[in-house]
């Protein structure tokens, strides 16, 4: 059946540093979603990539969507302390109304 | 305001006893759906509305059941068949531009 791999699990960075977190689908998505949860919040919708290859920004955050459209990454530049939060992917496999969530990466961010 | 709002914030369930959780969306979405999020780990689907009278089996449906009586409403309960319930439940909706918004969740902890 379908499932999205996310990894790492943990990230812990200093603030400054660079932070990429990646999700991996065994099967072909049509697209693919990234969502970020505050701690004991829910998830907030970041963004959502459609094309193969796509690539968009959202200031530090650069968002990939592989060729084959099985794996996309999530990249934060210079991390700071506001982005502390477990980062979700979430794959859609041709059928609008179901989507598959990756694990998660949970990044801590020290000052 | 526009939004979707879960009740309770927290709910207590003893052994044996069904719980209702709420959840409210005023977006106007068709598409509503369930959650359910285990400490460090992603979200499961249990259950999915594309439009009203109709709603599907997720992953992980047994021991829970759901109505979608009205366009604006999806509860969600959580039997007694349901072995291990104490989980953060999300809802979310979602329109036609695919984007997911989710609720603030409730917190259901066994006694």
């Amino acid at each position: 059946g379908q499932q999205v791999m996310q990894i790492p699990q943990y990230q812990h960075v200093q603030e400054g540093e660079d932070f990429t977190t990646y999700c991996n689908s065994s099967t072909t998505l049509s697209n693919i979603q990234w969502y970020k949860q505050r701690p004991g919040g829910h998830p907030v919708f970041l963004i959502q990539l459609v094309k193969s290859g796509e690539v968009k920004k959202q200031k530090r955050l650069t968002f990939q969507f592989g060729e084959a459209k099985k794996n996309s990454s999530l990249h934060i530049t210079a991390t700071q302390t506001t982005d502390v939060g477990t980062y979700f992917c979430a794959g859609n496999q041709y059928n609008f109304n179901k989507f598959y969530f990756g694990s998660g990466t949970k990044l801590n961010v020290k000052p | 305001d526009g939004g979707i709002t879960q009740s309770p914030k927290y709910l207590f369930r003893k052994e044996g006893q069904n719980v209702t959780l709420s959840c409210e969306q005023n977006l106007n979405h068709d598409a509503m759906y369930w959650y359910r999020q285990d400490p460090g780990q992603g979200l499961r689907l249990i259950y999915y509305s594309q439009i009203v009278n109709d709603f599907q089996k997720g992953d992980i449906a047994e021991g829970y059941s759901v109505s979608r009586e009205k366009k604006e409403s999806f509860p969600l309960t959580v039997t007694s068949a349901q072995k291990n319930p104490t989980a953060f439940y999300l809802c979310a909706s979602r329109g036609s531009l695919e984007t997911q918004y989710f609720g603030p969740g409730t917190r259901l902890l066994v006694l």
